[in-house]
């Protein structure tokens, strides 16, 4: 059981190249989310989905695509990278606990991006 | 306005002491609540959720404050192991958009 894994841990883009982050989990979590973290400035919410086929945007959406074609797989793509985008990426897989409203979220050990 | 706001610290406290976070939201309709703790470079992992009646796990104690829109977060006997950013989480009444703060810095030193 492999929890949430990211791929790749480290990457250099230039500006207005695109590529895909990665981000799987074998828990059978319905729900599952992107995030980034800046300094200072906590984590933020990228998209989310709540199952396979259905996604939304969270609070800082531009500039990245989401989809969801299978429970395990979430896929970020950044489609022209900016500086503005230099950040660690965390991808998060999330369940109920069966408590009212209670979810449990577990985090992927993050992707660092540095755009140039 | 933030939706979760949270003094950054640091927090530098001796081995053994007694240590308080608190964090504010600013949505009443928020759902759950959890504190997390983040480690250098690494994921934030789960600490514990904060229930409506509070609870303790060990030496950590979370209260929830509905009216005042706060949570808290008690550390006893605290070790050197201790030393994280601790991050106060909430979800709206979406459960599955959480809302994160940035975060308050604890050091323990021996």
């Amino acid at each position: 059981n492999a929890g949430v894994t990211q791929t790749p841990k480290f990457q250099v883009l230039k500006t207005g190249q695109s590529m895909t982050l990665q981000c799987a989990q074998d828990m059978n979590h319905e729900y599952m989310s992107w995030y980034r973290q800046d300094p200072g400035m906590g984590l933020r919410l990228i998209h989310y989905s709540v199952g396979a086929g259905i996604t939304d945007q969270g609070e800082v959406p531009n500039g990245y695509n989401v989809s969801r074609s299978t429970t395990e797989d979430f896929p970020l793509r950044l489609l022209s990278a900016a500086p503005s985008q230099t950040s660690v990426y965390f991808c998060a897989s999330s369940y109920s606990t069966g408590l009212a409203g209670v979810y449990e979220q577990y985090f992927g050990p993050g992707t660092r991006l540095t755009v140039t | 306005r933030k939706e979760v706001e949270q003094d950054p610290g640091p927090f530098n406290v001796p081995e053994g002491a007694t240590v308080a976070f608190n964090c504010t939201y600013s949505n009443s309709a928020s759902q759950s609540f959890f504190w997390y703790r983040q480690d250098c470079r690494k994921e934030p992992k789960l600490l514990m959720s904060v229930y409506s009646s509070g609870n303790e796990d060990g030496r950590f104690t979370a209260q929830l404050n509905r009216a005042s829109q706060y949570i808290s977060l008690l550390i006893r006997d605290s070790k050197l192991s201790d030393s994280a950013t601790y991050l106060c989480v909430v979800t709206g009444y979406n459960f599955n958009k959480f809302y994160f703060g940035s975060g308050t810095k604890l050091n323990v030193k021996p």
